[in-house]
């Protein structure tokens, strides 16, 4: 297991179409995080899981967007009915669950066009 | 609101001088802090962290200091490689909480000049 790994990598659609992003975290992590990056921005907090249970959602999160994690395992990210705004680096996580604080690892991205 | 604060977009450095990113919060509740670096195109990578417990934390090239009274922490990098030149990212999180994200500064593109 060399690490996170996100799939696609780079995705162009067209606005209004749904697009989902797959996530595998490194294997005995249990905490998995979605990140959105724009241009000059860090990342930003989407959701994240331990285990199977999403945890938290930001505000960030509208009702298109949705996230499964349905075996604790690997991860998908849906937004549904895309909009020009949607263009950014989709970031996955993960981390293992530790006492106090532990960093997480990060894939590669995947990088979403709206046109 | 943003919690965390890297005021400098960017920063030059001669290649084997010391490179000093700074990093401010606002959330007295955070209580751990880290460090990524990303290339471009590439997925942020893990660098150092420190624990509120602490005020120094080293490995090799890279130290990070925490000012828990001026909520400041500040990364140093010594010496300083081309290879480090990069966008740093600090992050803070609060554990004790049991609210485990990451919040994010918006980085300082570290030059180092050969």
């Amino acid at each position: 297991d060399t690490g996170v790994s996100q799939d696609p990598r780079h995705k162009i659609t067209k606005r209004g179409q749904n697009v989902t992003f797959r996530c595998d975290p490194i294997s005995e992590h249990n905490r998995l995080y979605w990140y959105r990056q724009t241009l000059g921005q860090g990342p930003e907090f989407l959701t994240y899981f331990q285990n199977e249970a999403q945890l938290e959602k930001s505000r960030l999160l509208s009702d298109r967007f949705s996230a499964e994690r349905p075996k604790g395992s690997f991860s998908t990210l849906e937004i549904q009915r895309t909009e020009q705004g949607d263009s950014a680096m989709y970031l996955c996580a993960s981390s293992l669950v530790g006492g106090g604080g532990t960093e997480a690892f990060f894939g590669q991205g995947t990088r979403l066009t709206v046109v | 609101d943003q919690q965390v604060k890297q005021n400098s977009p960017s920063l030059s450095v001669q290649e084997g001088r010391i490179s000093i990113l700074n990093c401010d919060y606002t959330n007295s509740m955070f209580d751990y802090f880290l460090w990524y670096k990303k290339y471009p195109a590439e997925g942020p990578t893990f660098l150092i962290s420190i624990s509120s417990i602490k005020d120094k934390n080293e490995d090799g090239r890279f130290t990070v200091f925490l000012n828990k009274s001026a909520k400041h922490l500040s990364l140093h990098i010594v010496p300083s490689q081309p290879g480090d030149s990069a966008v740093y990212f600090c992050a803070a999180s609060r554990t004790t909480s049991g609210t485990y994200k990451y919040i994010f500064g918006t980085g300082t593109r570290l030059k180092v000049l050969a």
